[in-house]
Protein backbone atom coordinates (compact mmCIF):
# COMPACT_ATOMS: atom_id res chain seq x y z
CA UNK A 1 0.00 0.00 0.00
CA UNK A 2 1.48 3.73 -0.79
CA UNK A 3 2.13 5.62 2.27
CA UNK A 4 2.92 9.28 2.14
CA UNK A 5 3.20 10.56 5.27
CA UNK A 6 3.98 14.14 5.57
CA UNK A 7 5.51 16.00 8.80
CA UNK A 8 7.68 19.71 9.71
CA UNK A 9 4.95 22.16 9.59
CA UNK A 10 4.24 24.32 12.43
CA UNK A 11 4.14 28.00 13.29
CA UNK A 12 6.64 29.95 11.95
CA UNK A 13 7.36 33.70 11.69
CA UNK A 14 7.54 36.28 8.52
CA UNK A 15 10.76 35.71 7.17
CA UNK A 16 11.39 32.48 8.92
CA UNK A 17 11.95 29.19 7.52
CA UNK A 18 10.96 25.62 7.88
CA UNK A 19 11.50 22.24 6.57
CA UNK A 20 9.24 20.27 5.56
CA UNK A 21 9.50 16.11 5.00
CA UNK A 22 7.58 13.60 3.34
CA UNK A 23 8.21 9.80 4.23
CA UNK A 24 7.11 6.97 1.18
CA UNK A 25 6.71 3.89 1.54
CA UNK A 26 4.77 0.68 -0.11
CA UNK A 27 6.46 1.71 -3.82
CA UNK A 28 9.79 2.16 -5.25
CA UNK A 29 10.45 5.64 -4.51
CA UNK A 30 13.05 6.14 -6.94
CA UNK A 31 11.39 5.67 -9.64
CA UNK A 32 9.03 7.97 -9.30
CA UNK A 33 8.69 12.06 -9.61
CA UNK A 34 7.49 13.75 -6.72
CA UNK A 35 5.85 16.82 -5.73
CA UNK A 36 4.61 18.78 -3.16
CA UNK A 37 1.05 20.90 -3.45
CA UNK A 38 -0.56 23.08 -0.87
CA UNK A 39 -3.75 24.62 -0.18
CA UNK A 40 -4.67 27.59 1.92
CA UNK A 41 -7.41 27.62 4.50
CA UNK A 42 -10.44 27.35 2.63
CA UNK A 43 -8.61 27.57 -0.66
CA UNK A 44 -7.92 25.37 -3.71
CA UNK A 45 -4.82 23.25 -4.57
CA UNK A 46 -1.70 24.96 -5.97
CA UNK A 47 0.66 22.70 -7.38
CA UNK A 48 4.16 24.61 -5.95
CA UNK A 49 7.53 22.18 -6.86
CA UNK A 50 8.31 19.22 -8.77
CA UNK A 51 11.79 16.75 -8.73
CA UNK A 52 12.85 13.95 -11.28
CA UNK A 53 13.73 10.67 -9.72
CA UNK A 54 17.47 11.31 -9.23
CA UNK A 55 16.88 14.99 -8.20
CA UNK A 56 18.34 16.33 -11.70
CA UNK A 57 15.51 18.56 -12.49
CA UNK A 58 13.50 20.59 -10.49
CA UNK A 59 10.72 23.12 -11.15
CA UNK A 60 8.55 25.74 -9.15
CA UNK A 61 6.04 27.85 -9.34
CA UNK A 62 6.87 31.23 -9.57
CA UNK A 63 5.79 32.97 -6.43
CA UNK A 64 8.20 30.68 -4.26
CA UNK A 65 11.14 30.46 -6.56
CA UNK A 66 14.14 31.48 -5.01
CA UNK A 67 12.63 30.97 -1.69
CA UNK A 68 11.67 26.95 -1.36
CA UNK A 69 13.53 24.39 -1.97
CA UNK A 70 12.38 20.65 -3.33
CA UNK A 71 14.93 17.37 -2.60
CA UNK A 72 14.82 14.26 -1.91
CA UNK A 73 17.20 11.42 -0.53
CA UNK A 74 16.17 7.94 -2.45
CA UNK A 75 18.08 5.85 -0.15
CA UNK A 76 15.98 7.36 2.75
CA UNK A 77 12.52 7.15 0.53
CA UNK A 78 12.08 10.73 1.72
CA UNK A 79 11.30 14.38 0.10
CA UNK A 80 11.69 17.12 1.40
CA UNK A 81 10.60 21.03 0.87
CA UNK A 82 12.70 24.02 2.73
CA UNK A 83 10.67 26.78 3.03
CA UNK A 84 12.83 30.08 3.42
CA UNK A 85 11.98 34.00 3.82
CA UNK A 86 8.57 32.84 4.57
CA UNK A 87 5.36 35.00 3.71
CA UNK A 88 2.06 35.13 5.51
CA UNK A 89 0.61 33.97 1.49
CA UNK A 90 2.88 30.59 2.27
CA UNK A 91 0.12 29.63 5.21
CA UNK A 92 -1.35 26.71 3.90
CA UNK A 93 -1.29 22.86 3.99
CA UNK A 94 1.43 21.18 2.09
CA UNK A 95 0.40 18.06 0.62
CA UNK A 96 3.38 15.97 -0.89
CA UNK A 97 2.51 13.87 -3.97
CA UNK A 98 4.26 11.00 -6.79
CA UNK A 99 3.64 12.12 -10.36
CA UNK A 100 1.93 9.92 -12.46
CA UNK A 101 0.92 10.56 -16.27
CA UNK A 102 1.93 14.46 -15.67
CA UNK A 103 -0.61 14.35 -12.84
CA UNK A 104 -1.21 13.43 -9.00
CA UNK A 105 -1.92 10.18 -8.27
CA UNK A 106 -1.20 9.40 -4.30
CA UNK A 107 -1.62 12.05 -1.86
CA UNK A 108 -0.36 12.50 1.57
CA UNK A 109 -2.55 13.46 4.66
CA UNK A 110 -0.65 16.83 4.32
CA UNK A 111 1.31 18.85 7.29
CA UNK A 112 0.20 22.04 8.34
CA UNK A 113 1.86 25.37 7.90
CA UNK A 114 1.38 28.62 9.36
CA UNK A 115 3.15 31.78 8.94
CA UNK A 116 2.68 34.33 11.63
CA UNK A 117 3.90 36.93 14.05
CA UNK B 1 0.61 30.12 -18.79
CA UNK B 2 -2.86 27.65 -19.04
CA UNK B 3 -5.87 28.88 -16.78
CA UNK B 4 -8.64 26.59 -16.06
CA UNK B 5 -12.15 27.98 -15.28
CA UNK B 6 -14.86 25.55 -13.72
CA UNK B 7 -18.27 26.09 -13.90
CA UNK B 8 -20.38 26.40 -11.70
CA UNK B 9 -18.97 26.79 -8.79
CA UNK B 10 -21.40 25.24 -6.30
CA UNK B 11 -23.79 22.34 -7.22
CA UNK B 12 -26.72 21.19 -5.15
CA UNK B 13 -27.83 17.68 -6.55
CA UNK B 14 -30.34 15.47 -5.54
CA UNK B 15 -29.75 11.86 -4.38
CA UNK B 16 -29.82 9.57 -7.11
CA UNK B 17 -29.82 12.34 -9.71
CA UNK B 18 -27.20 12.92 -12.83
CA UNK B 19 -24.38 15.54 -12.00
CA UNK B 20 -22.05 17.84 -14.63
CA UNK B 21 -19.08 19.76 -13.74
CA UNK B 22 -17.64 21.75 -16.45
CA UNK B 23 -13.69 23.23 -16.96
CA UNK B 24 -12.85 25.00 -19.67
CA UNK B 25 -8.95 25.80 -20.64
CA UNK B 26 -7.42 29.18 -21.72
CA UNK B 27 -5.36 27.20 -24.32
CA UNK B 28 -5.42 24.20 -25.81
CA UNK B 29 -4.58 21.04 -23.69
CA UNK B 30 -3.82 18.66 -26.33
CA UNK B 31 0.14 18.24 -26.08
CA UNK B 32 2.62 17.34 -29.21
CA UNK B 33 3.02 14.30 -27.89
CA UNK B 34 -0.50 13.95 -28.97
CA UNK B 35 -1.90 13.37 -25.30
CA UNK B 36 -4.48 15.68 -23.69
CA UNK B 37 -3.36 15.61 -19.35
CA UNK B 38 -6.73 16.72 -17.75
CA UNK B 39 -7.10 15.04 -14.71
CA UNK B 40 -10.18 15.57 -12.53
CA UNK B 41 -9.90 15.26 -8.40
CA UNK B 42 -12.51 15.22 -5.70
CA UNK B 43 -11.82 16.00 -2.24
CA UNK B 44 -14.20 15.20 0.71
CA UNK B 45 -14.47 17.18 3.70
CA UNK B 46 -11.34 16.94 5.45
CA UNK B 47 -9.80 14.22 3.59
CA UNK B 48 -6.68 14.89 0.67
CA UNK B 49 -7.69 14.89 -2.85
CA UNK B 50 -7.76 11.85 -5.04
CA UNK B 51 -7.63 11.53 -8.24
CA UNK B 52 -10.64 10.62 -10.23
CA UNK B 53 -9.80 10.87 -14.09
CA UNK B 54 -6.33 11.33 -15.78
CA UNK B 55 -6.24 11.94 -19.63
CA UNK B 56 -9.59 13.27 -19.84
CA UNK B 57 -11.26 9.77 -19.24
CA UNK B 58 -9.19 7.46 -17.81
CA UNK B 59 -10.51 6.20 -14.26
CA UNK B 60 -8.39 5.58 -11.75
CA UNK B 61 -8.45 2.31 -10.15
CA UNK B 62 -10.88 1.80 -7.22
CA UNK B 63 -12.87 5.06 -8.50
CA UNK B 64 -16.63 3.65 -9.66
CA UNK B 65 -17.85 3.88 -12.74
CA UNK B 66 -20.77 6.48 -12.21
CA UNK B 67 -17.97 8.53 -12.49
CA UNK B 68 -16.71 9.41 -16.32
CA UNK B 69 -14.76 12.06 -17.96
CA UNK B 70 -15.00 13.82 -21.51
CA UNK B 71 -13.83 16.39 -23.57
CA UNK B 72 -11.49 17.57 -25.89
CA UNK B 73 -8.95 20.48 -26.95
CA UNK B 74 -10.10 23.39 -24.13
CA UNK B 75 -13.76 22.17 -22.76
CA UNK B 76 -13.88 18.94 -20.53
CA UNK B 77 -16.82 17.58 -18.58
CA UNK B 78 -16.84 15.50 -15.31
CA UNK B 79 -20.20 13.40 -15.13
CA UNK B 80 -21.44 11.81 -12.05
CA UNK B 81 -24.71 9.55 -13.49
CA UNK B 82 -26.18 9.23 -9.90
CA UNK B 83 -25.16 10.94 -6.88
CA UNK B 84 -24.78 9.18 -3.89
CA UNK B 85 -24.28 11.44 -0.40
CA UNK B 86 -20.07 9.91 -0.16
CA UNK B 87 -19.73 12.13 -3.86
CA UNK B 88 -19.89 15.03 -1.38
CA UNK B 89 -17.23 17.17 -1.86
CA UNK B 90 -15.25 19.64 -3.60
CA UNK B 91 -13.90 18.51 -7.41
CA UNK B 92 -10.99 20.02 -9.24
CA UNK B 93 -9.35 20.09 -12.49
CA UNK B 94 -6.00 20.22 -13.15
CA UNK B 95 -3.73 20.31 -16.19
CA UNK B 96 -0.10 18.44 -16.75
CA UNK B 97 0.23 19.70 -20.48
CA UNK B 98 1.61 22.99 -20.09
CA UNK B 99 5.26 21.63 -18.63
CA UNK B 100 6.39 22.45 -16.12
CA UNK B 101 3.81 24.70 -14.55
CA UNK B 102 0.33 22.55 -13.72
CA UNK B 103 -2.36 24.42 -12.78
CA UNK B 104 -5.76 23.75 -11.17
CA UNK B 105 -9.11 25.01 -11.35
CA UNK B 106 -10.88 26.89 -8.89
CA UNK B 107 -13.09 23.70 -7.53
CA UNK B 108 -16.40 22.93 -7.78
CA UNK B 109 -18.15 22.64 -4.47
CA UNK B 110 -21.14 19.34 -4.91
CA UNK B 111 -23.65 19.34 -1.85
CA UNK B 112 -26.54 17.31 -1.66
CA UNK B 113 -29.90 19.52 -1.59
Amino acid sequence: EVQLVESGGGLVQPGGSLRLSCAASGFTFSSYWMSWVRQAPGKGLEWVANIKQDGSEIYYVDSVKGRFTISRDNARNSLYLQMNSVRAEDTALYYCATVHTRSFDYWGQGTLVTVSS
Amino acid sequence: DFVLTQSPLSLPVTLGQPASISCRSSQSLVHRDGNTYLNWFQQRPGQSPRRLIYKVSNRDSGVPDRFSGSGSGTDFTLKISRVEAEDVGVYYCMQGTQWPTWTFGQGTKVEIK
